[in-house]
């Protein structure tokens, strides 16, 4: 049971760039979520998913696109990349809806956009 | 707004001290809190909610709804503590969207 995956754990971008940050777990989990987290902000939600096909935007989402095809997979994408999204960005799922679960963190990916 | 708010940035302590990390919250629904934490090189994961009223690894936390604050307490800090320390509030959407506080590193010393 690898949990949750993400790729790539590092990448650098220049300005105007696009690319897609992988997610995926083999859990079976409903509920997928993208956080960024940047220093003194703590974690912030930018997109989340409550089962395939079903996305809806977080506190954060400008900048950013996700899709549901899959249970398993929650790509983040990345449009034209900015300073400003330089960011360590995690994934997280959770078993069901209930706003009790636990989430369960990717590793996360360290992204640099010059 | 709903607003989650972590006083430390660090909180320095010796081992076999007593620890408490602050945490309070602002949000107009009924609150449900947890502590999430990071040890160095290993994920974020869920260390305690107030739901479940339980105590993980020497720590408990109590909500205290008129003070609005979830604080972490731990009677005895031990080294293996020192970590990252996230409180985080669910909101009551009928799923989970976490609003995370900016973080307490608690550094325990021999």
């Amino acid at each position: 049971n690898a949990g949750v995956t993400q790729t790539p754990k590092f990448q650098v971008l220049k300005t105007g760039q696009s690319m897609t940050l992988q997610c995926a777990q083999d859990m079976n989990h409903e509920y997928m979520s993208w956080y960024r987290q940047d220093p003194g902000m703590g974690l912030r939600l930018i997109h989340y998913s409550v089962g395939a096909g079903i996305t809806d935007q977080g506190e954060v989402p400008n900048g950013y696109n996700v899709s549901r095809s899959t249970t398993e997979d929650f790509p983040l994408r990345l449009l034209s990349a900015a300073p400003s999204q330089t960011s360590v960005y995690f994934c997280a799922s959770a078993a069901g809806l209930s706003s009790y679960n636990e989430q369960f963190f990717g590793p996360g990916t360290r992204l640099t956009v010059l | 707004a709903q607003r989650v708010t972590q006083p430390e940035k660090l909180l320095s302590v010796f081992k076999g001290a007593p620890v408490e990390l602050k945490c309070n919250y602002s949000y107009s629904g009924s609150p449900e809190l947890f502590w999430y934490v990071q040890y160095s090189r290993q994920r974020l994961q869920l260390l305690l909610r107030h739901i479940s009223r339980e105590s993980i690894k020497g720590f408990t936390a109590d909500l205290n709804k008129g003070e609005t604050s979830f604080h972490l307490k731990k009677p005895f800090a031990q080294e293996e503590d020192s970590a990252m320390y996230y409180c985080a509030l669910s909101l009551n959407t009928g799923f989970q969207k976490l609003v995370f506080g900016t973080g307490t590193r608690l550094l325990v010393s021999p």
